[in-house]
């Protein structure tokens, strides 16, 4: 199993919709994890954590399932501006980054 | 307010020269980290260096490939004789304490990368 894995998509959406992403990981032992957004050919950028309670930043919920190991991005009410890749990072001492999965908002 | 500073931008080599790619971290950092990104891919983790120290390389190729950050400067990464497989966009990343590394609050600043094309 990888260390960290993402549907890659791409997942097309039409605004408005609300859309999720899951990630799965493998060590166990992972107690945060982060969502960093990554805009085309752009620097990746922290978008939330992650913790045992999960986390709620306005339109985007993010959960953690430790039971399964997968932590859950949620987007409401999408945007156009929320196009972009969504990267699932995992401490496994470094940081380990998913491949990403890409989001595209459609008008 | 300086952010992760990368150059080259761009940087196109012929096979068999050598790529030096230069990251200034934010102010205050002393902790950088190395990513590579190929094509359509995620980001790879590197090497991850405090100031004269490399503190975990085990994402480095075992040949060709070089890390430092000096005392003094820019950290560097260095690759020799390159081949067509290195061309990818090469991020470094910096933060104050080591929230890349052993700690939960995973935030690190990444810089806008230095992209490698190999002809």
């Amino acid at each position: 199993r990888k260390e960290v894995e993402q549907d890659p998509g791409p997942f097309n959406v039409p605004e408005g919709a609300t859309v999720a992403f899951n990630c799965t990981y493998s060590n166990s032992a992972s107690q945060s994890f982060f969502w960093y957004r990554q805009d085309c050919r752009k620097e990746p950028k922290l978008l939330m954590s992650v913790y045992s309670s999960g986390n709620e930043d306005g339109r985007f919920t993010a959960q953690l399932n430790r039971a399964s190991q997968y932590i859950s991005l949620l987007i409401r009410d999408s945007k156009l501006s929320d196009s972009a890749t969504y990267l699932c990072v995992v401490p496994t001492g470094k940081l380990i980054f998913g491949q990403g999965t890409t989001l595209q908002v459609k008008p | 307010n300086a952010g992760v500073m990368q150059n080259p931008r761009h940087l196109v080599r012929r096979r068999g020269q050598e790529a030096r790619l230069r990251c200034s971290p934010m102010k205050g950092h002393s902790h950088v980290y190395w990513y590579r990104q190929l094509p359509e891919e995620g980001l790879k983790f590197m090497v991850y260096l405090q100031k004269e120290n490399i503190i975990d390389e085990s994402g480095m190729p075992k040949e060709r490939f070089s890390a430092e950050f000096p005392k003094e400067g820019p950290s560097i990464l260095r690759i020799q004789q390159v081949v067509r497989g290195d061309s990818a966009a090469y991020f470094c990343a910096s933060s104050p304490q080591a929230s890349g590394y052993l700690s939960n609050t995973g935030e690190l600043f990444f810089g806008e990368g230095s992209r490698l094309t190999v002809l």
